[in-house]
C-alpha cells in the first residue's frame, strides 16, 4: 500500500519566496495533519484537516503559514513570504478519522530558507 | 489539559542489553497511547499502540509496552537492543472525544554502542 506522500523531499530557497509543500494522505483517510520539527522546539502541530475542512489551525505560527486541502486526495502547506527562522522538516500525517486510530506519517520535506 | 513527558533526551545502551524508555501522560481519563521511532531523515513509524483491554501491549520489532494507570505510565520495552534500534522514540497520547489529534512527547534519543 502506498503511504503519505510527500513532495519535495528537500527544498532550498531563499529568503522572501514562496514555498508550497505538498501531500497525498493514505487513500481513504479522513484526517490530515501537517506538523513541524525543529532541533528546538521538536514536533509541532501545525494544523490538522477532517474531511477536508480545517479543524484546528491553532498551531500555524503567522499569518505566512496558510494550509488547504481541496479534495481528500492533496493538500498544501504555504508559507508566504519565507523567513530563515521556517527552516524545518515539515511532516504530514493522515488517519482513518477515528478517535483512536494512529496516524501514518509521510518522510517529510526538509526545508531549508536561506 | 493532555500532556506527555519523554524525562530522558538521551539514551545510551549496549547491543544486547535490555531496553526501558519512559512515557509518562497527563490526561482526565484512560487515554489512547502510541509509540513512534523515528531513524534519521524519516518519518514517525507506529511501533504499538493501546487502547482497552490488556495493558501489556507487543509491538513490531520486539518492542512492547505497558499501560500502568496507577502511574499515568506507557513504559517502552526490549529486551536485548540491536544495532539497528537506534533512533528517536516518541511517545504520543491522544483524548477519547471528537477529536483524533495526538499529542507527542518530546521524543528520546537512543544510541547504541557495539
Amino acid at each position: 500500500d502506498a503511504g503519505v506522500i510527500q513532495s519535495p523531499r528537500h527544498e532550498v530557497t531563499e529568503m522572501g519566496q514562496e514555498v508550497t509543500l505538498r501531500c497525498k494522505p493514505i487513500s481513504g483517510h479522513n484526517s490530515l495533519f501537517w506538523y513541524r520539527q525543529t532541533m528546538m522546539r521538536g514536533l509541532e502541530l501545525l494544523i490538522y484537516f477532517n474531511n477536508n475542512v480545517p479543524i484546528d489551525d491553532s498551531g500555524m505560527p503567522e499569518d505566512r503559514f496558510s494550509a488547504k486541502m481541496p479534495n481528500a486526495s492533496f493538500s498544501t502547506l504555504k508559507i508566504q513570504p519565507s523567513e530563515p527562522r521556517d527552516s524545518a522538516v515539515y511532516f504530514c500525517a493522515s488517519s482513518p478519522g477515528q478517535e483512536n486510530q494512529p496516524q501514518h506519517f509521510g518522510d517529510g520535506t526538509r526545508l531549508s530558507i536561506l | 489539559a493532555q500532556s506527555v513527558t519523554q524525562p530522558d533526551i538521551h539514551i545510551t545502551v549496549s547491543e544486547g542489553a535490555s531496553l526501558e524508555l519512559r512515557c509518562n501522560y497527563s490526561y482526565g481519563a484512560t487515554p489512547y497511547l502510541f509509540w513512534y521511532v523515528q531513524s534519521p531523515g524519516q518519518g514517525l513509524q507506529l511501533l504499538l499502540k493501546y487502547f482497552s483491554g490488556d495493558t501489556l501491549v507487543q509491538g513490531i520489532k520486539g518492542f512492547e509496552a505497558e499501560f500502568k494507570r496507577s502511574q499515568s505510565s506507557f513504559n517502552l520495552r526490549k529486551p536485548s537492543v540491536h544495532w539497528s534500534d537506534a533512533a528517536e522514540y516518541f511517545c504520543a497520547v491522544g483524548g477519547r472525544g471528537a477529536t483524533n489529534k495526538l499529542i507527542f512527547g518530546t521524543g528520546t534519543l537512543l544510541a547504541v554502542q557495539p
